[in-house]
């Protein structure tokens, strides 16, 4: 079945970069697209990044400075970073599937990342 | 950057009640737009693709319509497991949340 697990470092420090890593099962990157989408804690959910079935990427405007979306299909990995993290960076972080024509149609339990020193 | 406007922000309805969402894009989105319900603690699910395009699983007391910049999501019958907070997301260009609707008991 469709699978997304997020792995990644819990607690990173001000101003690091942070790396976090879907890993897939139950499809192929190459035929969907996956998103990643964070959510402060008590707060709405924000869409980050995706890359998609081509190997294309796409940014939120807000954020594409920080950020960089990539892919080793071998492994059945997308793989995210972020960097210059800040405090309000802190949130949980889900990586989610696109479909042809539903968006993230599965999405992984998530990680949840603090940034604090 | 499309910017996408849910109201209300909270609701208090009670079991049976019919309730209405509403989102706004800020240009027209043409049918581009989906619902998510998520529980405390939970992740999000999907509900509603293409605007009124129900989720396999989902019940079909949630419905949803709209098209172009304006759309509604309607639950016609409330049960208990509904009250949750529900966001809609624009896939038109790119993507954005609205900042969620949190349906509570009254």
């Amino acid at each position: 079945q469709v699978q997304l697990k997020e792995s990644g470092p819990g607690l990173v420090q001000p101003s690091r970069t942070l790396s976090l890593t879907c890993t897939v099962s139950g499809f192929s990157l190459t035929s969907y697209g996956v998103s990643w989408v964070r959510q402060p804690p008590g707060k709405g959910l924000e869409w980050i990044a995706a890359i998609w079935s081509g190997g294309s990427t796409d940014y939120n405007s807000a954020l594409k400075s920080r950020l960089s979306i990539s892919r080793d299909t071998s492994k059945s990995q997308v793989l995210l970073k972020m960097n210059s993290l800040q405090t309000e960076d802190t949130a949980m972080y889900f990586c989610a599937r696109e479909s042809a024509v539903a968006p993230f149609d599965y999405w992984g339990q998530g990680v949840m990342v603090t940034v604090s020193s | 950057a499309i910017q996408v406007t849910q109201s209300p922000t909270s609701l208090s309805a009670s079991l049976g009640d019919r309730v209405t969402l509403t989102c706004r894009a800020s240009q027209d989105i043409n049918n581009k737009m989906a619902w998510y319900q998520q529980k405390p603690g939970e992740v999000p699910q999907l509900l509603i693709y293409y605007a009124s395009t129900l989720q396999s699983g989902t019940p079909s007391r949630f419905s949803g319509s709209g098209a172009g910049t304006d759309f509604s999501f309607t639950i016609s019958h409330l049960q208990s497991e509904d009250f949750a907070t529900y966001y809609c997301l624009q896939g038109y260009s790119l993507y954005t949340f609205g900042a969620g609707t949190k349906l509570e008991l009254k």
